[in-house]
């Protein structure tokens, strides 16, 4: 039972490159989250995810796409990286049995720099 | 929009001191949430409070939430260097799907 996994660790983009952020949970909970974490800065919610096929826009979603195919993937995608998103990136989702967000389970993150 | 803010934002202390950390808002949240995060990884959750006035109690840890449920605070006793790192809380409610995180109260406790 690994909880939340991310993957890449780190990745250095160039200005205008894409990239995909992965997530995956083995919880089982309908709930999954994406947060950026800048400098001195709190979580910040990027977008949401209340099951499969159903996703909604947090508080920072411009530059950032996601789906929701399965229970237990939640990708996150960049279409266009800008040096205004370099950060650290957090995926989260509930433990198994617990119908709200109370609780949330953070990934190691994913560090991303744009140059 | 739910606004959570984390008083000091910078913290260092010896080794056996005593410390708060407050967390307040003007907003009701129906649950409120201590984290901890250490260097390069993730938070983890501390404690969930819900109710208004409640005391909870992890070892050295003393979690409140106000009566009003619109703050909250944290109190350790007798710090220690594994206490060091970077202390969230966040608050549930007006959405049921989403979390309000403060900026966080960075802790460095040194021996």
């Amino acid at each position: 039972n690994a909880g939340v996994t991310q993957t890449p660790k780190f990745r250095i983009l160039k200005i205008g490159q894409s990239m995909t952020l992965q997530c995956t949970q083995d919880m089982n909970h309908n709930y999954m989250y994406w947060y950026r974490q800048d400098p001195g800065m709190g979580l910040k919610l990027i977008y949401y995810s209340v099951g499969a096929g159903i996703t909604d826009k947090g508080e920072v979603p411009n530059g950032y796409n996601v789906s929701r195919s399965t229970t237990e993937d939640f990708p996150l995608r960049l279409e266009l990286a800008a040096p205004s998103q370099t950060s650290v990136y957090f995926c989260a989702s509930p433990p198994a049995g617990l119908g709200g967000v109370e609780t949330q389970y953070f990934g190691p993150g994913t560090r991303l720099l744009v140059l | 929009t739910q606004l959570l803010e984390q008083s000091p934002q910078f913290l260092s202390i010896q080794e056996g001191e005593n410390l708060t950390v407050y967390c307040n808002s003007s907003s009701v949240f129906s649950s409120l949430q201590w984290y901890r995060q250490e260097p390069g990884e993730g938070p983890v959750l501390l404690v969930t409070v819900v109710t208004g006035g409640e005391v909870k109690k992890l070892k050295r840890l003393t979690f409140q939430f106000g009566d009003a449920r619109k703050d909250s605070s944290l109190h350790i006793t007798a710090a220690q260097p594994g206490d060091t790192g970077l202390y969230l809380c966040a608050g549930s409610g007006g959405s049921n799907y989403k979390l309000t995180f403060g900026k966080g109260t960075l802790l460095t406790v040194n021996p």
